[in-house]
């Protein structure tokens, strides 16, 4: 059964220019998270789907961040513009719901923005 | 203020020995706490979910412990090995419908 599936693994941008990430959650996985992790930090909470509906979208930085996942299947995360402190890996997850909630993560899209 | 805290200094051991890694937290009451390993250049993967209610959980070499009076979780592996080196991520349900908020994580060297 294939994983979480996410793209692209690297990209390098500079300051200013939108960046785009794409996830493929696991069949069957109604519930999709996109995390934020730094350097030496644990994974932060940008924003969790159910199905088509963002949940929480509180940690996500509206002014340039922004996602979508149409269809409940896929999702895209989206930095308009890119600043330097935006460099991290932007980690997708899944899980089906349950009341224990474990995460399925993909192997993260490493930004750095120039 | 809300925190999850593990031993940000890397933890270093022998090869056969017993390695315990530590989740502290405040104010928070999770229902769950999990731990995840996490591999350079990887995303985490689950290893061991531990409710409220439950004192101890094991799954082959590796044994949590969940203290909610002392609110601190410990994490052990016994009869460690160079493949167990990575790092370890604890994770507390912090609200409503499953959210989960991680520690920073603590990285584990087994040495020969």
């Amino acid at each position: 059964e294939a994983g979480v599936v996410q793209s692209p693994r690297y990209k390098i941008i500079e300051k200013k220019q939108p960046v785009a990430f794409w996830c493929n959650p696991i069949s069957g996985h109604n519930t999709l998270y996109w995390y934020l992790q730094n350097l030496g930090q644990g994974p932060e909470l940008l924003i969790r789907y159910e199905n088509e509906e963002a949940v929480d979208d509180s940690q996500l930085p509206k002014d340039r961040f922004s996602a979508e996942r149409l269809k409940g299947v896929d999702s895209t995360l989206k930095i308009q513009p890119a600043e330097l402190g935006d460099s991290a890996v932007y980690l997708c997850a899944s899980s089906i719901t349950t009341d224990t909630g474990e995460l399925f993560f993909g192997e993260g899209s490493r930004l750095t923005v120039l | 203020s809300q925190k999850i805290e593990q031993n940000s200094e890397a933890l270093n051991i022998q090869e056969g020995k017993t390695a315990t890694l530590t989740c502290n937290y405040t104010n928070y009451s999770p229902a769950y706490l999990q731990w995840y390993r996490q591999d350079p250049g990887r995303g985490p993967v689950f290893l061991l979910l531990i409710r409220e209610n439950e004192k101890e959980k094991r799954k082959e070499r590796l044994k949590v412990t969940f203290d909610t009076t002392l609110k601190q979780s410990l994490f052990h592996i016994t009869a460690s090995q160079p493949a167990d080196s990575a790092t370890y991520l604890c994770a507390l349900e912090t609200g409503t419908a499953s959210k989960l908020t991680f520690g920073t994580g603590t990285r584990l060297q087994v040495t020969l």
